[in-house]
């Protein structure tokens, strides 16, 4: 089945030390998003790529960084986790060929502790 | 003021209850508009999308207010697998592409 895929699933890294969480997708989707969940709070948007054109939210600290290699795969790097950046990662995706209704398919998420 | 706000709930009903849940957003530019659900621990999923004329998808009705900039969820003959969040999720157009704003979403407990 076509979908979204994030890995790992849970991930524990230490104040600091760089991680990187991966998704990909055999949707063929243009846009692909990674936004950040906080325990109880809304999915909150960290960036996105239209195909190769990387789109940050004004709000977003540096120590977020992405790359999309190619179509299938986006990467979400945290240079210097802090304990404020523990959260569920999320990642999404969207076509653009219908703007207007346009649904973002959500990965299972990333769970991420920082120790 | 939050871009799209709701209640937090939670809203504890018994089975068989007609529950509504509230939306409202800031953005006159909003140009469409979702209500998605979520389980505990796991991904937000597209519930429906809403239209102004309102729309209904078996025990679930939505309905949009452009003027008022308010979204409504109606479910009814709630079921115990009902229990969830809901988020409210408002949409624009952007230069990149669409970006997304969801509310923090309001809490439903089914309960026997």
């Amino acid at each position: 089945d076509a979908m979204v895929i994030q890995n790992p699933r849970y991930q524990v890294t230490q104040f600091g030390k760089p991680v990187t969480l991966s998704c990909s997708q055999t949707l063929n989707h243009n846009v692909m998003y990674w936004y950040q969940q906080k325990s109880s709070q809304a999915p909150k948007l960290l960036f996105h790529y239209y195909d190769k054109d990387f789109n940050n939210e004004a709000d977003t600290p540096d120590n977020f960084q992405s790359r999309r290699p190619n179509t299938s795969f986006c990467f979400l790097d945290i240079r210097s986790p802090g304990l404020g950046d523990a959260a569920m990662y999320l990642c999404a995706t969207s076509s653009p060929r219908d703007l207007r209704n346009n649904e973002q398919f959500f990965g299972p998420g990333t769970r991420l502790t920082v120790l | 003021r939050k871009e799209v706000e709701q209640d937090p709930g939670p809203f504890n009903v018994p089975e068989g209850a007609t529950v509504a849940f509230n939306c409202t957003y800031s953005n006159s530019a909003s140009q469409s508009f979702f209500w998605y659900r979520q389980d505990c621990r796991k991904e937000p999923k597209l519930l429906m999308s809403v239209y102004s004329s309102g729309n209904e998808d078996g025990r679930f009705t939505a309905q949009l207010n452009r003027a008022s900039q308010y979204i409504s969820l109606l479910i009814r003959d709630s079921k115990l697998s009902d229990s969830a969040t809901y988020l409210c999720v408002v949409n624009a157009i952007t230069g990149g592409g669409n970006k997304l704003t969801f509310g923090t979403g309001t809490q439903l407990k089914v309960e026997l």
